[in-house]
């Protein structure tokens, strides 16, 4: 049972594009979605995060959309750069109660900015 | 500098060779766990450790020990490896009580590992 679903699984987009990708989750007990960025040979790094308390955060060119009643979450990178090209995976996890702090991944997105 | 690391990076080993992938982190962490990353898969969880002496089976445990006797080491352990383990393996830690809270995991480098 998959419980995060992570779409598209490649994505192409020209230097200064928007780049967008999406996630949607089963288990309502999730209560933190951050998004890694990985780049080849390394390990996954937090790239940003949110709670399901807001609808929105933006950190720089990097901005999470959250729409708790959908069960979806988003990934939106504005004027994309060539250095942004990487592996990007959504995850979720419980962040409360003693329980394991297990991070579910959608199944990861290549995306590559041309210059 | 406050990072996770891991050893070896690359591996390769015939099955039923007995091995270890060491993982350790400085940063204090309570939490430490073990993912495998395969093509098309993501990352699924393999292990996890609430403190020392506590581990407990994640996703996909099966082939696979883990120990927790010091609080910034968790080696994991492959007694009898198959192929089915070839995979990137990545060891990460998080705290359970910092100050402010916060719920970022911390990723080591990988190991790449080949079973043959």
């Amino acid at each position: 049972q998959q419980q995060v679903k992570q779409s598209p699984q490649s994505l192409i987009v020209q230097k200064g594009g928007i780049s967008i990708i999406n996630c949607a989750y089963e288990n309502t007990a999730f209560d933190y979605f951050p998004w890694y960025q990985q780049f080849p040979g390394k390990g996954p790094a937090l790239l940003i995060a949110i709670r399901p308390d807001v609808s929105e955060k933006k950190e720089g060119r990097f901005t999470i959309s959250f729409n708790k009643s959908a069960k979806q979450f988003s990934l939106h990178i504005m004027d994309s750069q060539p250095g942004d090209s990487a592996t990007y995976f959504c995850a979720a996890s419980p962040n409360s109660g003693g329980s394991n702090y297990k991070l579910t991944f959608g199944k990861g997105t290549l995306l590559t900015v041309n210059p | 500098e406050a990072q996770v690391t891991q050893n070896p990076r690359y591996l390769i080993t015939v099955t039923g060779k007995k091995l270890t992938v060491t993982c350790s982190q400085n940063m204090n962490h309570e939490y430490m766990s073990w993912y495998r990353q395969d093509p098309g898969l993501g990352l699924r969880q393999i292990y996890y450790s609430m403190n020392v002496e506590v581990t407990d089976k994640g996703d996909v445990p099966e082939g696979y020990k883990v120990s927790r006797k010091e609080k910034r080491n968790f080696p994991l352990i492959l007694e009898s490896p198959s192929p089915n383990q070839t995979s990137l393996y990545f060891c990460a830690s998080r705290s359970l009580f910092s100050v402010p809270r916060t719920a970022e995991q911390y990723f080591g480098p990988g190991t790449r590992l080949t079973v043959t």
